[in-house]
């Protein structure tokens, strides 16, 4: 089974931190993608990643940044969180058209 | 522009009952489409998905049915459990290599 994991299932931070989430998935997907859900909203693409060291940006990417350094790994900066920035974000791996998503990290920007 | 919707936000059924989760999508040129079921505290799981080949697909107590001249997609669950509520989003793809545009969600309730 495709196992997509996320470092954190909750966090808190402070106005004007530097925030990292971690994504790790273990079958070798070529494909990764980060975004954010909030009530009323679904969900919405910020960031993606077709191959180590390539990202693309999605629908909503304004106040983030990416890091693909290993093909297994995903990870989604905030460099300086603002209470907006309060939501889950859920990871997602794919290799061709279904996506794997991780349990979400719920992030509390103070 | 182009969006993935769905007409009901909540659903509640009694359980042992079909349920039956609507989504309609503008992007005729889309050709994969997708459900996901979201327990509460979980990332989205896959449930089935369908081509735009096709009309009709089953699963395990799952059908997808994709009606593309009115771009309507349901989901049947039929003899729907308590363990199937959650929160129900439709995806489609847009053509652009693995990306997915996902409907807003259903929160499917099931009455004992």
């Amino acid at each position: 089974d495709v196992k997509v994991t996320q470092s954190s299932r909750y966090l808190v931070k402070r106005t004007g931190e530097k925030v990292f989430l971690e994504c790790v998935q273990d079958m070798d997907h070529e494909n990764m993608f980060w975004y954010r859900q909030d009530p009323g909203l679904g969900l919405r693409l910020i960031y993606f990643s077709y191959d180590v060291k390539m990202k693309e940006k999605g629908d909503i990417p304004e106040g983030y940044s990416v890091s693909r350094e290993k093909k297994e790994r995903f990870s989604l900066i905030l460099e300086s969180a603002s209470t907006n920035q309060t939501s889950m974000y859920l990871c997602a791996s794919s290799e061709y058209n279904e996506q794997f998503f991780g349990p979400g990290t719920r992030l509390t920007v103070l | 522009g182009e969006s993935v919707g769905l007409h009901l936000p909540t659903l509640s059924v009694q359980e042992g009952d079909n349920s039956i989760i609507n989504c309609a999508y503008s992007n005729s040129a889309s050709d994969y489409f997708i459900w996901y079921k979201q327990e509460s505290g979980k990332g989205p799981q896959f449930i089935i998905d369908i081509r735009s080949n096709m009309d009709k697909r089953q699963g395990q107590r799952v059908t997808v049915l994709l009606n593309k001249t009115v771009k309507h997609l349901s989901l049947q669950i039929a003899a729907t459990q308590p363990g199937d509520s959650a929160v129900y989003f439709c995806a489609e793809e847009n053509n652009q290599g693995g990306k997915l545009i996902f409907g807003q969600g259903t929160e499917l309730s099931v009455k004992p």
